[in-house]
């Protein structure tokens, strides 16, 4: 079945960490998103990609890094700029600039 | 003024009742529209689109946009307790992104 895959389920960074949540889609969508989400509210996005080899800051993307060298592909680096991490991280695909998205199940990063 | 308002909830009806989800956007270029379901713990799932004024059916939900008045609302008949959950709103105005509401929390009594 296509869908998306995030990994790991559950993250934990200590301070002045950098950390990596991966994304993988078997979609053949084109783009691919990241969102925070923290504790009883909406979706802030951190950076998207419309195709390979390019992408674009969201409206968080203070801390974060992202590349997009494969079209199944959209890593995620958390690093140490990054001063409230912990949050629930989600990855999302569409197949068109205006379509709606498929989510991965999430990442839940904890700085300890 | 936040760019999609959603009503700040909780929402909460009886079992079989219609419940009435609401949301309101800023941006008059928006194209898209879409309503998610995210259970407790778990990521988001699109429920609804809808690209056109009127209403869209599907099932239990329908979906309603009004573009003039730049609001999208989704109704859900005779309500389960399995709809207990937090729908978004998010709207596409374009480049590709979709921007979402906080979130209003229905919960469904048996």
């Amino acid at each position: 079945d296509g869908g998306i895959t995030q990994s790991p389920k559950y993250l934990f960074r200590k301070e002045g960490q950098n950390v990596t949540l991966s994304c993988e889609q078997n979609l053949n969508h084109d783009a691919m998103y990241w969102y925070r989400q923290d504790p009883g509210q909406g979706l802030r996005l951190i950076y998207y990609s419309q195709i390979v080899n390019d992408f674009q800051k969201g409206d968080i993307a203070e801390g974060y890094s992202v590349s997009r060298e494969k079209k199944e592909s959209f890593p995620l680096t958390v690093t140490s700029a990054q001063k409230n991490p912990t949050a629930f991280y989600l990855c999302a695909s569409s197949a068109g600039p205006y379509g709606g998205y498929t989510f991965g199940s999430g990442t839940r990063l904890t700085v300890v | 003024q936040k760019e999609v308002e959603q009503n700040s909830g909780p929402l909460s009806v009886p079992e079989g009742a219609i419940a009435s989800l609401n949301c309101t956007y800023s941006d008059r270029g928006s194209q898209s529209f879409f309503w998610y379901r995210q259970y407790s713990g778990k990521s988001p799932e699109l429920i609804m689109s809808i690209y056109s004024n009127g209403d869209k059916e599907d099932g239990r939900f329908t979906a309603q946009l009004n573009k003039a008045s730049q609001y999208v609302s989704l109704l859900i008949r005779d309500s389960q307790p399995s709809d207990s959950a937090t729908y978004l709103c998010a709207v596409n105005a374009g480049a590709g992104k979709s921007t979402f509401g906080d979130g209003t929390t229905l919960t469904v009594k048996p």
